[in-house]
């Protein structure tokens, strides 16, 4: 089944303490994205890869990082977590071919809690 | 300032009804839209995307008014598995995609 996976998809944790999130997808893509959802703000893209080891900022990346070695693969890492990352993530990916109209595929969501 | 604004919700609707979302867009160069349909503490899916000419998939259709920035989505004869919140999203097209997210439309349809 074409997918893109999340994992974990709840996570309470405490300030500070690192943790990665990983997202994993079956279906070939070369572009990835990573967003937060927060009430009344709507969906926020933090980056984005467009291929292995090529990677951008997005609208708020701050306290963020990722990494694309593989295909595949797209961890977003926190390095040290405060409360103001509380929130819904979601992984996406799609094709890069010459359209404008490729589907985003999304993952089910992690609902992160730093306290 | 890329911005997508979508009318304020919730919509409470009767099953039935006819229902439209309405969006404006604020990047005269965007250049692909689309409605994706997001179910409670669920994952955003693609509903449709919204083409020049105006594009209809079975009970939902979709419009684009280039020169207004303006897209719409209308759903006839609502049914209450159509309650969740539609999003309008635009996308910055240049090589790779850049979308941009409206903040949602709750739509709640009533027995």
């Amino acid at each position: 089944e074409a997918q893109v996976t999340q994992n974990p998809r709840y996570l309470i944790t405490v300030t500070g303490k690192k943790l990665t999130v990983t997202c994993s997808q079956n279906m070939n893509h070369e572009y990835m994205s990573w967003y937060r959802q927060d009430p009344g703000l709507g969906l926020r893209q933090i980056y984005y890869s467009m291929n292995v080891e090529v990677t951008d900022k997005g609208d708020v990346p701050e306290g963020y990082k990722v990494s694309r070695k593989e295909k595949r693969n797209f961890p977003l890492i926190l390095e040290s977590p405060s409360p103001n990352q509380t929130s819904l993530y979601f992984c996406a990916s799609s094709f890069q071919e010459q359209s404008s109209y490729n589907e985003q595929f999304f993952g089910p969501g992690t609902r992160l809690t730093v306290l | 300032r890329k911005e997508v604004e979508q009318d304020p919700g919730p919509f409470n609707v009767p099953e039935g009804a006819t229902v439209a979302f309405n969006c404006t867009y604020s990047n005269s160069a965007s250049q692909s839209f689309f409605w994706y349909r997001q179910d409670c503490r669920k994952e955003p899916k693609l509903l449709m995307s919204v083409y020049s000419s105006g594009n209809e998939d079975g009970r939902f259709t979709a419009q684009l008014n280039r020169a207004s920035q303006y897209i719409s989505l209308l759903i006839r004869d609502s049914k209450l598995s159509d309650s969740a919140t539609y999003l309008c999203v635009v996308n910055m097209y240049s090589g790779y995609s850049t979308l941009t997210f409206g903040k949602g439309t709750m739509l709640l349809v009533s027995p």
